[in-house]
């Protein structure tokens, strides 16, 4: 089944401490995503990535990292992650070209105490 | 700053009825997005809309474009209780990067 995956998918952790979401997408697609939702604000891009260790910063991405070292994965980084980055994360993939028409996992939510 | 503004933002509307979500935007963009996402659920890709004029339909729901006028509209047909959700469009304006509007939450009323 095309999928894309995300792990975990709650979380509750304390300031400072260094996490990760994994996201992994079995459609061989080279375009990969993240996104923040919050409430009244929609979605927002963390960053994308067009390729294997090819990645750009999105609308909001401070306090995150990411990197592509396999197509298939793209994990988020949260180095020293604060109250404020407490939010449900999505992960969405799609291949690069018209109509770049984005999948996207089941989604992450975060909380920071 | 690009935006993508989405009206109204919530919408309690009786069984049966017509409405329409609008999704207006500020940058040149020749395609746009629309979803549908349940409460706790992933977002579900319903329409996309690929140039000037397109318009698709999908049961009760049809989505059409307007580029010149930077606007998409989402109308609903005589609506059922199963089309309650939030609906969100978004754009991809070329650089790579979607943006998203705030969602229009949808509750349909028996």
């Amino acid at each position: 089944e095309a999928q894309v995956t995300q792990n975990p998918r709650y979380l509750i952790t304390v300031t400072g401490k260094k996490l990760t979401v994994t996201c992994s997408q079995n459609m061989n697609h080279e375009y990969m995503s993240w996104y923040r939702q919050d409430p009244g604000l929609g979605l927002r891009q963390i960053y994308y990535s067009m390729n294997v260790e090819v990645t750009d910063k999105g609308d909001v991405p401070e306090g995150y990292k990411v990197s592509r070292k396999e197509k298939r994965n793209f994990p988020l980084i949260l180095e020293s992650p604060s109250p404020n980055q407490t939010s449900l994360y999505f992960c969405a993939s799609s291949f690069v070209g018209s109509p770049y028409e984005q999948y996207f996992g089941p989604g992450t939510r975060l909380t920071v105490t | 700053e690009l935006k993508v503004e989405q009206n109204p933002l919530f919408l309690s509307m009786q069984e049966g009825k017509n409405y329409t979500i609008y999704c207006n935007y500020s940058t040149t963009s020749d395609r746009l997005y629309w979803y549908r996402q349940d409460p706790g659920k992933s977002l579900e890709s319903l329409f996309v809309l690929l140039s000037n004029g397109a318009v698709k339909q999908e049961g009760r729901l049809m989505a059409s474009l307007d580029t010149k006028a930077r606007l998409s509209t989402l109308h609903i047909t005589a609506a059922v209780h199963d089309l309650s959700a939030t609906y969100f469009c978004a754009v991809f304006p070329g650089t790579y990067k979607y943006i998203f509007g705030t969602g229009t939450r949808l509750k349909v009323l028996a």
